[in-house]
């Protein structure tokens, strides 16, 4: 049973606000990864993360940031919140262990800026 | 480019009916092979990891094979909790500092089991 915690789990807001998307785990994982999801697309790898103090931007741009200061946490930040950022936002994290790279996800965050 | 390629996009069956989802897919080396489920405003749900042609892995109604070009996910007798959306997606081996090892995902087949 994975233990990926996401808040919230729906967000409705107005822009220009700056958010802040939680994302916890309790797996000791060192991989951390969101992804943002729009109906009927594919998930998009937007950052990651491979231990503390270390972050990347993934395939997809985006205007968030995130951080990394304890292993369990990665929350998500957009400094100015934009109709063009309503979208579903997916956490995951996972182990490096070579066979065992699967991800474990969030229950995702559901974003409507207005 | 990796890509990754599901099909049908959505599939409507009678409980009972079995058939067959393929997720095809290019990249330069794959690492693994990954099924997922997905409910509705919830997150991908784990199913199986694939790693050479030729694996089968089954887990209840599903059974999921690979080859070297595309992954089928078989559903033998769903039921209406089969229902949900099925995510294929692909990890490619890296170089050190070629980016990130996330997975790169399919769209997803949409499934519905009537009773």
């Amino acid at each position: 049973e994975a233990d990926i915690y996401q808040t919230p789990r729906y967000l409705v807001i107005g822009t220009g606000k700056k958010i802040t998307l939680e994302c916890s785990q309790t797996m000791g994982h060192d991989k951390m990864y969101w992804y943002q999801q729009d109906p009927g697309m594919e998930l998009h790898l937007i950052h990651y993360s491979y231990g503390v103090n270390s972050t990347e931007k993934g395939d997809l741009s985006s205007e968030s940031t995130v951080s990394r200061i304890r292993t369990e946490h990665f929350p998500l930040t957009l400094e100015s919140a934009r109709p063009s950022h309503t979208s579903q936002y997916l956490c995951a994290s996972s182990l490096t262990l070579p066979g065992n790279e699967k991800l474990f996800f969030g229950s995702g965050t559901q974003l409507s800026v207005l | 480019e990796d890509q990754v390629t599901q099909s049908p996009e959505a599939l409507r069956l009678q409980e009972g009916e079995s058939s067959s989802l393929n997720c095809s897919y290019t990249v330069s080396g794959l690492r693994g092979l990954f099924w997922y489920r997905q409910d509705p405003g919830k997150g991908p749900e784990f199913l199986f990891t694939l790693y050479s042609a030729g694996e089968e892995k089954e887990k209840e109604r599903l059974k999921a094979t690979l080859t070297k070009k595309e992954s089928f996910l078989h559903i033998t007798a769903p039921k209406p909790e089969d229902s949900a959306t099925y995510l294929c997606a692909v990890q490619e081996f890296k170089m050190a500092g070629g980016g990130a090892d996330g997975l790169t995902f399919g769209k997803g087949t949409h499934l519905i089991i009537q009773p």
